[in-house]
C-alpha cells in the first residue's frame, strides 16, 4: 500500500523556519515526482513546489519562491520542505503529494494520486 | 481569486444527479492540459476522484464522470448519496504560472 507520512510541523515565530519531511513507502520513491500541496484554514487548496524524480528539476509557486527549498533524499525515501522566512500567511496543513502519469498515442500526463494525511504549520507570535 | 473558476457550492438531494463546473482560460484548461478532480471529505486529506479530464482510479465509484469542453470541465455525480457530501477541486496546469499546478478554489457539495 502507498503510504505518505508528514511530519516537522508546528508553532514557530514569524520569520522563522521549519523542515517538513515526509516519509514514503510502498512504492519505487526515486521513480515518481513529488509536491507539496497546502491549505490555509478553512480555505481550498493551493499549490507550492514540485521536486522531479531525481531531484534535478524543482518548481515553486511565486508565493514561496525564495523563501521554500524543496529536496529529496532517494536512498532514504523521504521528501523535504524548507521553510525560511516565515509569514503568517504560511499557516497551513501542509499535504505531501505523489506524482503519477499515464499515457496515450499523445505522449506522457501527470496527475497527483496519493495524498499524506498532512502535517500543520502555526505561524504567529 | 483562483485561476480555475467553480461555483462555491453546489446541493442536492439523495438519487439526484449534480453537476460543478471548473471554468478556466486560454492559458490553462483551453490550452488543452489536463484536468483532474479531487474529492476532501470533511477533517481528511484530499482524494484523486478523476484524473486525465475522464478517468476514474480504481474504487472510484462509477456514479463519478468528468469531461472536459474548450476552457471548461464538468464533475457530474449521479445517484446523490449522504457519504459525497464533500469539497470537490479541480486542477490543471497554466503556463503563464511558475509552478504550472493550479487549482480550482474548490466547491461544497451539500447532500440535502
Amino acid at each position: 500500500e502507498v503510504q505518505l507520512v508528514e511530519s516537522g510541523g508546528g508553532l514557530v515565530q514569524p520569520g522563522g523556519s521549519l523542515r517538513l519531511s515526509c516519509s514514503a513507502s510502498g512504492f519505487t520513491f526515486s521513480s515518481y515526482a513529488m509536491h507539496w500541496v497546502r491549505q490555509a484554514p478553512g480555505k481550498g487548496l493551493e499549490y507550492v513546489s514540485a521536486i522531479s524524480s531525481n531531484g534535478g528539476s524543482t518548481y515553486y509557486a511565486d508565493s514561496v519562491k525564495g523563501r521554500f527549498t524543496i529536496s529529496r533524499d532517494n536512498s532514504k525515501n523521504t521528501l523535504y520542505l524548507q521553510m525560511s522566512s516565515l509569514r503568517a500567511e504560511d499557516t497551513a496543513v501542509y499535504y505531501c503529494v505523489k506524482e503519477a502519469y499515464y499515457y496515450d498515442s499523445s505522449g506522457y500526463y501527470y496527475y497527483m494520486d496519493v495524498w499524506g494525511k498532512g502535517t500543520t504549520v502555526t505561524v504567529s507570535s | 481569486q483562483s485561476v480555475l473558476t467553480q461555483p462555491p457550492s453546489v446541493s442536492g438531494a439523495p438519487g439526484q444527479r449534480v453537476t460543478i463546473s471548473c471554468t478556466g482560460s486560454s492559458s490553462n484548461i483551453g490550452a488543452g492540459y489536463d484536468v483532474h478532480w479531487y474529492q476532501q471529505l470533511p477533517g481528511t486529506a484530499p482524494k484523486l476522484l478523476i484524473y486525465g479530464n475522464s478517468n476514474r482510479p480504481s474504487g472510484v465509484p462509477d456514479r463519478f464522470s468528468g469531461s472536459k469542453s474548450g476552457t471548461s470541465a464538468s464533475l457530474a455525480i449521479t445517484g446523490l448519496q449522504a457519504e459525497d457530501e464533500a469539497d470537490y477541486y479541480c486542477q490543471s496546469y497554466d503556463s503563464s504560472l511558475s509552478a504550472l499546478v493550479v487549482f480550482g478554489g474548490g466547491t461544497k457539495l451539500t447532500v440535502l
